[in-house]
């Protein structure tokens, strides 16, 4: 199981775009990169997942280097509501290894 | 409307009152799990389950039971609750363990005194 480290806090103003980088060296062939959301009590959403390059949707980019080792999720002009935590999960796609969150970092978004 | 259902969202009980969690999901998901939260530990995996009548251990699965009988749901079972297990409970399913789209359900909150 690929082991992710991410940091453990970041604070960023309004309007600003905010980048995480979450660090996987150990990232296998078949792992995919799943980012998620969580609010204070309550459970994780889904934001985004990707395998290589770059993957957008209404929310976030997620950018992910040929070497795979890294990715970073990108927020773009974030606003206090998205003060909230975000785990970065490494897994195979096909479902051989369990859902597993670290610690995840601590997004603050200040006036 | 797909979700993941938890009962209670709140309880209170007592050191060594037996109680059970359930969690139901819509979705015919195979894959479903138990975590619990507590604060600067992140979200700890107690026990998951690939599919009906299979579990498995997650990392924290000590003082805690599951079953699996029916597809859609899987109650997290505390024979003899202990203080240490006051925590924030959520249940997850997902499609055969993939990683895209994880559904929670809203927790519930557990006090042992």
């Amino acid at each position: 199981l690929a082991k992710t480290t991410q940091p453990i806090s970041m604070d960023s103003y309004e309007g600003q775009e905010v980048n995480i980088t979450c660090s996987h060296n150990n990232i296998a062939t078949n792992d995919y990169i799943t980012w998620y959301q969580q609010f204070p009590s309550q459970g994780p959403r889904f934001i985004i997942q990707g395998y290589k390059t770059k993957v957008t949707n209404e929310v976030a980019s997620l950018f992910i280097p040929a070497d795979r080792k890294s990715s970073t999720l990108s927020l773009p002009r974030v606003s206090l509501s998205d003060t909230a935590v975000y785990y970065c999960l490494v897994g195979d796609e096909e479902g051989n290894t369990p859902l597993v969150f670290g610690k995840g970092t601590r997004l603050s978004v200040i006036a | 409307e797909a979700q993941v259902t938890q009962n209670p969202r709140y309880l209170i009980t007592v050191t060594g009152k037996k109680l059970t969690v359930t969690c139901s999901q819509n979705m015919n998901h195979e894959y479903m799990s138990w975590y619990r939260q507590d604060p600067g530990l992140g979200l700890r995996q107690i026990y998951y389950s690939m599919n009906v009548e299979v579990t498995d251990k997650g990392d924290v699965p000590e003082g805690y039971k599951v079953s699996r009988k029916e597809k859609r749901n899987f109650p997290l079972i505390l024979e003899s609750p202990s203080p240490n297990q006051t925590s924030l409970y959520f249940c997850a399913s997902s499609s055969a363990l993939r990683y895209t789209e994880a559904f929670f359900g809203q927790g519930t909150r557990l006090t042992v005194v």
